[in-house]
């Protein structure tokens, strides 16, 4: 079963508006959440990430809401530019018990293709 | 040079052979993973390491095996390739902070 989900397979938004990209998960024992974009030919880069105690946190262009009694996340682009076309991915993060806590690794969606046109 | 260096960056095999893929990390960092991305599946995790005396499957590990040779050092092996093994490979290396770093990928495959 899919732990994370993210149903728009792709995206594509004029420059200069908004971008909006979606997530859902399915446990709610997840301690973190994090976006990471990814261009062809390179590995993902993080991006942003947000604790499961919070609902907001901004970076810049970039926003990421939590809504933790729907399970869903949200990245939020403002305003979306040419550069920032590329696959993103949703990935959580849950800290292992086996490890006292402190170890973890992180589960991906299976990415949204974001095309901004100029 | 860059913080995760993947070796090959590309590799055409045959069925049945065995191919090592090799991963090295100037970070520092105790954790290394190997992920395999298929278009429309996104990134899967094969195998993980803590540190260097710890290994643990992860959610697709049937048909490869892994090496943590140092701490820089993590290596990913199909010990008979098979052609849905044909994909792109990530490894990654963490610290005690959430992101990730990720080489650059070797793309995989198998004939």
């Amino acid at each position: 079963d899919q732990q994370v989900k993210q149903n728009s397979p792709s995206l594509s938004v004029q420059e200069g508006r908004i971008s909006i990209l979606n997530c859902d998960y399915t446990n709610s024992m997840f301690d973190y959440f994090l976006w990471y974009k990814k261009y062809p030919a390179e590995g993902p880069t993080f991006l942003i990430s947000i604790s499961s105690i919070k609902d907001k946190n901004e970076d810049g262009r970039f926003t990421v809401f939590l809504n933790k009694s729907a399970k869903h996340l949200s990245l939020h682009i403002v305003p979306s530019q040419p550069g920032d076309s590329a696959v993103y991915f949703c990935a959580t993060f849950r800290l292992h018990e086996d490890y006292g806590g402190s170890q973890g690794n992180l589960i991906f969606g299976k990415g949204t293709k974001l095309s901004v046109k100029p | 040079d860059a913080d995760v260096t993947q070796t090959p960056r590309n590799r055409i095999t045959k069925t049945g052979k065995r191919i090592m893929l090799e991963c090295s990390q100037t970070k520092g960092h105790d954790r290394m993973y190997w992920y395999r991305q298929d278009p429309g599946l996104g990134l899967r995790l094969i195998y993980y390491s803590f540190d260097v005396k710890d290994i643990n499957k992860g959610e697709i590990s049937d048909g490869y095996s892994v090496s943590r040779q140092a701490q820089a050092k993590f290596s990913l092996s199909l010990e008979s390739a098979i052609p849905n093994q044909t994909a792109l490979y990530f490894c990654a290396t963490s610290g005690r902070g959430l992101g990730y770093t990720f080489g650059s990928g070797t793309r995989l495959t198998v004939v």
